[in-house]
């Protein structure tokens, strides 16, 4: 499976635009990107996916680079609720290399008042 | 709409002992995940379970096993648990083609193995 590489916590101000990056250089043609998220004692939430176009929704937006070799998790504008860990992760067309969400150590963002 | 249940919520058990833990999907999916999660990692794939039969199995011995009912709903079981088995369990279903279908979380169960 191709590997993901982010960022182990950062930190933004509320109301203000976070930028969350993720390397994936060995990222194939038929791997989606997806982005979840885990509150503190939480679960796992889904946030956004995208294959080769940037992507919004409610909840953030995703930008990919053109080569695809990495993508950035946009949130417009952080709250206190958004801080979690961020996860980033690969996966291939269906059924070509399994159904698991293969997750890393994902990226921890504080956000401070 | 419940989302994704899961039974207990925490658990202590001792060395060697056996647990089940239970989970009941979301409405409508018919796919059931399970993940261990250790203190401060992100989760580790244990197994999938669709159409009652385990379908992907991640890397961890047959100590860990599992079922999916009629239903849907799915039972992890650990056999001979170590302290090393201590983390939160998560379960998490889905429906749909899989690779790029979303995974919904239940809260866990934390396991805790003295």
């Amino acid at each position: 499976d191709a590997k993901t590489t982010q960022p182990n916590s950062m930190e933004s101000n509320e109301e203000e635009p976070v930028h969350l990056p993720c390397n994936h250089s060995t990222i194939s043609g038929t791997d989606y990107i997806h982005w979840y998220r885990q509150l503190p004692s939480q679960g796992p939430e889904y946030v956004i996916h995208g294959l080769t176009s940037n992507v919004n929704n409610r909840m953030a937006s995703l930008a990919i680079a053109e080569d695809r070799k990495s993508s950035t998790l946009i949130l417009h504008r952080a709250t206190l609720r958004d801080a979690a860990v961020y996860y980033c992760i690969l996966r291939d067309a269906p059924s070509a290399s399994g159904y698991a969400l293969n997750f890393g150590k994902g990226t921890s963002l504080l956000v401070t008042p | 709409d419940a989302g994704v249940t899961q039974s207990p919520t925490h658990l202590i058990k001792t060395r060697g002992q056996q647990v089940t833990l239970r989970c009941s999907p979301k409405s409508g999916h018919d796919t059931v995940s399970w993940y261990q999660q250790a203190l401060g990692q992100g989760p580790q794939f244990i197994f999938q379970y669709y159409e009652e039969e385990e379908r992907q199995r991640g890397n961890f011995p047959d100590r860990f096993s599992g079922h999916q009912f009629p239903n849907y709903s799915s039972e992890l079981n650990v056999n001979a648990l170590l302290l090393g088995d201590s983390a939160l369990y998560l379960c998490a279903s889905s429906a749909g083609l899989a690779g790029v279908e979303t995974q919904y979380f239940g809260p866990g169960t934390r396991l805790l193995v003295l």
